[in-house]
């Protein structure tokens, strides 16, 4: 069954350090998808991403979070400086297309720890 | 923004039991979709449920589409150890790159 892959499944970090998630979404799916969940609280909605854009983004997601493709394969989130608050899982998710929810595929998630 | 609530927020039940916990919103969704965690893994998709009123099954699972597209219920009939786990509703209304709205969760514990 194809799967969602998210490297690396857990990453320590100092608060202030630059820290890039990686994704790799199903090959055949064109919509990706950041999710985050804090320890215990339930998964919220980051960001939306088609053909190089950015469709949506909830108020979690600011400036100090990008999203980018940079090849054909991966999906990256990257937190600029990070902060305590930033702990939490980070879950990627894929479509094959934009309408509907068919096909909608969560990773195992990157544990991220901000000392 | 749009709010999830689950009921009960956790369940000890005995194995062979049934459970049932419902989900509410404070506004309508078009797609109703019944996810379960389990420790540092991502949601998994049971069931996903595209229209009011609609009941569908996944074997030991039955999820139901509230007619006023506010609500859903998951059953889970004959509980083994292996359903231990915390179960999320999402809502979503479709359209160009589908965002999931989840709910609070309910923590499920399976005893012997």
């Amino acid at each position: 069954e194809p799967e969602v892959t998210q490297t690396p499944s857990h990453q320590v970090t100092q608060m202030g350090q630059e820290v890039i998630l990686r994704c790799v979404p199903i090959s055949n799916h064109l919509y990706f998808y950041w999710y985050r969940q804090i320890l215990g609280q339930k998964v919220e909605f980051l960001v939306s991403f088609y053909n190089n854009e950015i469709s949506e983004k909830s108020e979690i997601f600011d400036d100090q979070f990008s999203v980018e493709r940079p090849d054909g394969s991966n999906f990256t989130l990257k937190i600029r400086s990070t902060k305590l608050e930033d702990s939490a899982m980070y879950f990627c998710a894929s479509t094959p297309w934009g309408q509907g929810t068919y096909g909608y595929t969560f990773g195992s998630g990157t544990r991220l720890t901000v000392v | 923004g749009q709010q999830l609530n689950q009921s009960p927020q956790s369940m000890f039940i005995q194995e062979g039991e049934d459970v049932s916990m419902n989900c509410t919103s404070s506004s309508i969704f078009n797609t109703w979709l019944w996810y379960k965690q389990e420790p540092g893994e991502g949601p998994v998709l049971l069931i996903a449920l595209y229209k009011a009123g609609e009941l569908t099954s996944n074997g030991r699972l039955t999820a139901q589409f509230g007619i006023t597209r506010k609500d859903s219920f998951l059953n889970i009939s004959a509980s083994i150890p292996s359903d231990v786990g915390i179960y999320f509703c999402a809502g979503a209304n479709t359209g160009t790159a589908s965002k999931l709205t989840f709910g609070t969760g309910t923590r499920l514990q399976v005893t012997l």
